[in-house]
């Protein structure tokens, strides 16, 4: 089993594009979320998915949308990504909510 | 609402002595707890997790919890560190509550281990 996999690792933005960041899990996880690190800032939760089908916002969703295209993906998009969306993106999965959520690697986004 | 405090953001610690890192959280109820690690340049990773019953949890790695209900405290403990325990620990806690779903990680303690 791969877990959860992320894509890209690293990617260079110019202010104004946008771009998605891909998820997947073979857990046959029903939960899946989408995180963002920053210094000192710890994780903070931008969207979450309960279950197929639904998406519901976290806590620092402006500037993003999500799609849980089925219940092996989650993907994070940027319509028109700004400096301050510079950090680390993490998606995690979970059997449900409460239960230990498993992480993906990261991806690395930077924002001129 | 909820919120994790971990008031270390930094610790160093002699390879082969004590460690405890300090977790208190905020929420009227008794929330899931959990412990992750996170080593540089990586995902994060769980080390332990409280749900209820025994108030002492063992993890991975020779990590263990104690979760005190009086203090809202679960702090994580190891009796001899490693040099390879260096990296970045997490305090979370999950509500899971009413079907709503939502994880409040702690700012985080980096942890250094000097030989």
């Amino acid at each position: 089993n791969a877990g959860v996999t992320q894509t890209p690792k690293f990617q260079v933005l110019k202010t104004g594009q946008s771009m998605t960041l891909q998820c997947a899990q073979d857990m046959n996880h029903n939960s899946m979320y989408w995180y963002r690190q920053d210094p000192g800032m710890g994780l903070r939760l931008i969207y979450y998915s309960a279950s197929e089908g639904t998406t519901d916002k976290g806590e620092v969703p402006n500037g993003y949308n999500v799609s849980r295209l089925n219940k092996r993906e989650f993907s994070l998009r940027l319509e028109s990504a700004a400096p301050s969306q510079t950090s680390v993106y993490f998606c995690a999965s979970s059997r449900t909510g409460g239960e230990t959520q498993y992480f993906g690697p990261g991806t690395r986004l930077l924002v001129l | 609402a909820q919120s994790v405090t971990q008031p270390d953001i930094h610790i160093t610690v002699s390879e082969g002595a004590s460690l405890e890192l300090r977790c208190n959280y905020s929420y009227g109820a008794t929330p899931y707890l959990f412990w992750y690690v996170q080593s540089p340049g990586q995902g994060l990773q769980l080390l332990l997790k409280y749900f209820s019953g025994d108030t002492l949890v063992q993890g991975i790695k020779g990590f263990e919890a104690e979760f005190k209900r009086s203090q809202s405290s679960f702090n994580l403990r190891k009796p001899s560190v490693h040099w390879s325990d260096a990296a970045e620990y997490f305090c979370a806690v999950d509500l899971n509550s009413g079907g709503y779903q939502k994880v409040t990680f702690g700012t985080g303690t980096k942890l250094q281990v000097i030989p």
